[in-house]
This record gives C-alpha cells, sequence and structure tokens, in this order.
C-alpha cells in the first residue's frame, strides 16, 4: 500500500549474533527512517539516513549501524543482539522538504532474540 | 518524563459510542502532528495530521492547542473496525523530522 517494503518478515536470532535488516523505500523518497516498536510501546526513532548520510540518532548504542544506498534504500544492522532488542523494527521513506514530514511505514521485521 | 504522553488504555466501547483520546508532548517547538492507527502486528498508518484550527475527516476530529501543548482525537459513531491502537506523533523540523510516538492507546470497540 505505501510502497514501503521491508525483508524479511520475521527472524529469530540467538543472542550475540549479528542481524541485518532490509528497506526498500517508497519511488522518489530521499530520506528513510528506523524505528523500533517494542511491545506495548510506541515506535522509538534509531536514526534516519538521508542521500546516503546519517541526519539524526535516537539514544541506540553503536552497535545499531544502518546504510543507505544510492537508490535510497537503506539497511539497518545490530550487532551483539541482546534479548532486549526483540522488537518489530520499522523503516518508514518520506521525501525531505520543509513543508513534508509524513513518514510512510513498510510492514515492519519481526526480530526475537533467543 | 516522556516527550509525548497518551492517555492508558484500554478503552472497551460499544458500537456507536464517541471516544476522545488525549495527549500532550514536552517540547514547545514541535511543528507537526499527527495520528496515527496501527492494528495489531502490523505497521502503524497515518490517521489523519492535526492542525492549530482543528480538522475533521468523517467521523474523525482532531485538534491541537499549543499553547497548552495538548492534542485530541474524537472519533464518533464507533465502528467495531475502529478497533486498533491509536498513537500520537510529533515532530519537529529542528530535529530532522523524526517522529516522536505516544506509547498509544488501545481502543476495543464491541458490538
Amino acid at each position: 500500500e505505501t510502497g514501503v517494503t521491508q525483508s524479511p518478515t520475521h527472524l529469530i536470532k540467538t543472542r550475540g549474533q549479528q542481524v541485518t535488516l532490509r528497506c526498500s523505500s517508497q519511488s522518489g523518497h530521499n530520506t528513510v527512517s528506523w524505528y523500533q516498536q517494542a511491545l506495548g510501546q510506541g515506535p522509538q526513532f534509531i536514526f534516519q539516513y538521508y542521500r546516503e548520510e546519517e541526519n539524526g540518532r535516537g539514544n541506540f548504542p553503536p552497535r545499531f549501524s544502518g546504510l543507505q544506498f544510492p537508490n535510497y534504500s537503506s539497511e539497518l544492522n545490530v550487532n551483539a543482539l541482546e534479548l532486549d532488542d526483540s522488537a518489530l523494527y520499522l523503516c518508514a521513506s518520506s521525501l525531505r522538504s520543509r513543508d513534508e514530514s509524513r513518514q510512510y511505514f513498510g510492514p515492519g521485521t519481526r526480530l526475537t532474540v533467543t | 518524563r516522556k516527550e509525548v504522553e497518551q492517555d492508558p488504555g484500554p478503552f472497551n466501547v460499544p458500537e456507536g459510542a464517541t471516544v476522545a483520546f488525549n495527549c500532550t508532548y514536552s517540547n514547545s517547538a514541535s511543528q507537526s502532528f499527527f495520528w496515527y492507527r496501527q492494528d495489531c502486528r502490523k505497521e502503524p498508518k497515518l490517521l489523519m495530521s492535526v492542525y492549530s484550527s482543528g480538522n475533521e475527516d468523517g467521523r474523525f476530529t482532531a485538534q491541537l492547542n499549543r499553547a497548552s501543548q495538548y492534542i485530541s482525537l474524537l472519533i464518533r459513531d464507533s465502528k467495531l473496525s475502529d478497533s486498533a491502537t491509536y498513537l500520537c506523533v510529533v515532530t519537529s523540523y529542528n530535529q530532522g523530522g523524526k517522529l516522536i510516538f505516544g506509547q498509544g492507546t488501545e481502543l476495543s470497540v464491541k458490538p
């Protein structure tokens, strides 16, 4: 519906492992934001990428890192997974401009760390 | 204190009821305001933007009081399909446009 896709849909990892999540933006959008949503909470901002550069970061440790590619798709990498990293990871694409702050979310990747 | 706070839920209402959600935000520099709807285990979807003059979309009315840093959402004539979690969202341009979400209020509309 939004044109934003994420993969994989679900993922189970073991504590200490590393994970890469992927996101494809809506056509024409140049900005990607990543959010973590723990059960029963609202999404929390992880970071945002604009034209392949990090453009703002939330209160997440450095083991959360990302990339944005020339086609504006993006990856979220998490190293040394902890149990508390279990959550729904959402990416949202947008067209950065002064008057446009709407973000369109992908379906999310549900990560379970055991 | 959380940047965006919402009424705790859940709200359980009968079909046809009117229900109101409240939200407060702490950053007076906030510039854009939204209500998102999130169905169980799905992504948040934009329900409506909130403007200072207040705005209406069918059965939904949103209001913003900048002086009180307060946002509201009113749903009239509730439908079973309105059952979802409603997220109050705030953003400001000087924060790079990151969305700041409240914890959400769950609404359950019963027959």
